[in-house]
């Protein structure tokens, strides 16, 4: 069975310009999280969907940060205009709600450096 | 405060030992779950192992077993017969009953020695 999906695993552009993650969730799951982790703050959830509605976007740092699920096999986080500060390994993972004991898959990240 | 507290930033075992990873959390809600992950150098986050706040019995997955001692709240890892393969970064996440959302502990680096 297919993980989440990430893409691209690293990207490297310089400050002021738009990046765009993307993550596919496993399929049938319908909780998406995203999540930031850096050294200085550890791992942070920035925002989260249920049924690709969002339901909590208070970790989101800024308006320069959007999330987007136009349907429940794709999600994107958009960083516009980018800074040398959101540097950060970007994780996005999903799970099967309505459970408590419903685990978080994780994707294999994407490492993000704006220089 | 902080919910969820891991209070060894590293952690060294030998091959074959049993190691114990801490970890600690603040809830005032009856129902919640714990999770811990593990995190190789390699990046990815690897969910191993679950325990709610209902479950009478500790969790157990293969080598990894949850010592969860609910008044004292407290959920630890863990891992016998230490592999080589063991040496990463291991997380504690809690998930309130109310919420989707997990908070993650500060993790602990396990470094497993020959």
């Amino acid at each position: 069975d297919a993980g989440v999906i990430q893409s691209p695993r690293h990207e490297v552009t310089e400050m002021g310009q738009e990046v765009t993650l993307r993550c596919k969730p496993i399929s049938g799951h319908n909780s998406l999280f995203w999540y930031r982790q850096t050294m200085m703050r550890g791992l942070e959830l920035l925002i989260y969907f249920n049924n690709n509605v969002p339901i909590d976007d208070s970790g989101m740092p800024e308006d320069r940060f959007s999330a987007k699920m136009p349907n429940a096999s794709f999600s994107t986080l958009k960083i516009q205009p980018s800074e040398p500060r959101d540097s950060a390994v970007y994780f996005c993972a999903s799970s099967f709600g309505g459970g408590l004991s419903q685990p978080q898959h994780f994707g294999d990240g994407t490492r993000l450096s704006i220089l | 405060a902080q919910k969820i507290t891991q209070t060894q930033p590293g952690m060294f075992v030998q091959e074959k030992e049993a190691v114990t990873l801490d970890c600690t959390y603040d809830t005032s809600d009856q129902s919640y779950g714990l999770f811990w992950y593990k995190q190789p150098s390699s990046g990815e986050m690897i969910f191993l192992i679950y325990q709610g706040s209902y479950d009478e019995q500790n969790a157990t997955e293969g080598r990894y077993s949850l010592n969860f001692q609910k008044a004292r709240k407290s959920a630890n890892l863990v891992i016998s017969a230490s592999q080589l393969g063991d040496s990463a970064m291991y997380f504690c996440a809690m998930r309130e009953g109310n919420t989707d959302k997990l908070i993650f502990g500060t993790g602990t680096r396990l470094q497993v020695f020959p």
